[in-house]
């Protein structure tokens, strides 16, 4: 079984819908990631959550936004897509450790979102 | 701020070639460097990492090593397979500070290799 799914796997919606894509973790890691990867610019941080209180913005935030759940939950929302959003999108997470394996992230699998 | 420049793609190589793929970076102090691959159609998968100088990170025949005098991090491999066909990502994590936990990932380098 994956250690971190993401759904859905490929969605295409229009301009002005609300979209939410999920994330879930059986790693029981405290730290999670959502980025964005477009062709030529590699992967880009949106948003990023230490533990359930803990949400900060990440590079490229603005219209997005994400809602911690539970520990094994992170949902990253568009509110109103715009055709720029289209990208892959992956979820990570990460131990909170300050050891070697300090910020080893570990990937889902992503999410093709294309927005008309 | 950090910043992490890979050799631009795509590579094409015979399978058994040898492969170089370059990475600098820039950052304060002594970030930790990671290599990442992406298999077509899913997600980035650790492939190696270095957390000092001089440290080298091997696996599945991959090998970088940690250069602070060049700010430095090439992957490579001695003999390619065609199942190394991927997309191959350079990234770092700064030592400490507020971004310590983040990575920063260069743009990637896809790399194709033909039987």
């Amino acid at each position: 079984d994956a250690d971190v799914t993401q759904t859905p796997r490929n969605r295409i919606t229009k301009t002005g819908k609300r979209i939410m894509l999920e994330c879930s973790q059986t790693k029981g890691h405290d730290r999670m990631y959502w980025y964005r990867q477009d062709p030529g610019l590699g992967l880009r941080l949106i948003y990023y959550s230490f533990d359930v209180k803990d949400i900060n913005k990440g590079e490229i935030s603005d219209g997005y936004s994400v809602s911690r759940q539970a520990q094994a939950k992170f949902s990253l929302s568009l509110e109103s897509a715009i055709p720029n959003q289209t990208a892959l999108y992956f979820c990570a997470t990460s131990e909170k450790s300050s050891g070697i394996t300090r910020n080893e992230q570990f990937f889902g699998p992503g999410t093709r979102l294309t927005v008309l | 701020g950090n910043s992490v420049t890979q050799m631009e793609g795509p590579v094409t190589l015979s399978e058994e070639a040898f492969l170089t793929i370059n990475c600098t970076y820039t950052a304060t102090g002594y970030p930790s460097l990671f290599w990442y691959v992406q298999y077509p159609g899913e997600g980035l998968q650790l492939l190696l990492k270095a957390t000092k100088a001089d440290d080298k990170g091997s696996n599945k025949g991959f090998e970088a090593t940690y250069r602070k005098e060049t700010t430095s991090f090439h992957l490579e491999k001695g003999s390619v397979q065609v199942s190394d066909s991927a997309v191959y990502f350079c990234a770092l994590s700064p030592y400490s500070g507020a971004g310590s936990y983040q990575l920063t990932f260069g743009k990637g380098t896809k790399l194709s290799v033909i039987p």
